[in-house]
């Protein structure tokens, strides 16, 4: 069965504490993996997708990477409007279009 | 005005009543989608519609019924909810061959709560 975990569900950081979130994920066949920033009150907003091991993408103070199993969401220095949920999913092997599967999310907090 | 815009924000509705949310996108995009977001739960799919055609239906109570009457908007429209039914629905949209060129776009949803 395809699923997404990510870890830890909570993150507080001080500012300027780099820290990185993990999202490990079991699919028949990954068809990219994609990351998403949610404020409070607010739908998901897309920051990167990532289609194989080694991959690399960097926005600002985030950067993601891909393994053959896990991603890693690389945030450094962070500031206090990182706050946020941050979510990675991945498409349902043989699904439609637009069919993914969400992990729970990482809520951070970075305080001043 | 750009992106995926929904109505209402907020909704509080009987379990007997009738509602209809709306979504309406303002990329070109061909493909709509209804995403449900509940408390301490992953984003779950409900329904795809690609060109106005629904291609998925993820086991969705059929107290939840979807229109797409064309590729900008998309309805939910709800009838005799329960109380479990309370969540954040959730619109999306994206291009007609989905993947990284094209990830979902999502509205800011519809906080759903049901009495």
């Amino acid at each position: 069965e395809d699923q997404v975990t990510q870890s830890p569900e909570a993150l507080r950081l001080q500012e300027g504490e780099s820290s990185s979130l993990n999202c490990s994920y079991t699919v028949s066949g990954l068809r990219g993996l994609f990351w998403y920033r949610q404020d409070p009150g607010k739908g998901p907003e897309f920051l990167f997708t990532l289609y194989s091991a080694g991959e690399e993408k960097e926005k600002e103070r985030l950067k993601a990477t891909l393994t053959k199993k896990e991603s890693f969401l690389h945030i450094t220095a962070p500031k206090p409007e990182d706050s946020a949920t941050y979510l990675c999913a991945v498409p349902v092997y043989g699904g439609s279009q637009g069919n993914l599967i969400f992990g729970k999310g990482t809520k951070l907090s970075v305080k001043p | 005005e750009t992106g995926v815009t929904q109505t209402p924000r907020h909704l509080v509705m009987g379990m007997t009543n009738k509602k209809s949310l709306k979504c309406e996108q303002h990329l070109g995009h061909n493909a709509m989608y209804w995403y449900k977001q509940s408390a301490k739960k992953p984003l779950e799919l409900m329904f795809v519609y690609n060109f106005k055609e629904q291609t998925e239906n993820n086991s969705v109570p059929s107290r939840f019924s979807p229109e797409c009457p064309n590729s900008s908007h998309l309805f939910l429209h709800l009838h005799t909810l329960q109380p479990e039914d309370s969540a954040l629905y959730l619109c999306a949209s994206s291009q007609g061959v989905f993947g990284g060129d094209s990830p979902l776009h999502f509205g800011n949803g519809t906080r759903l709560t049901v009495t």
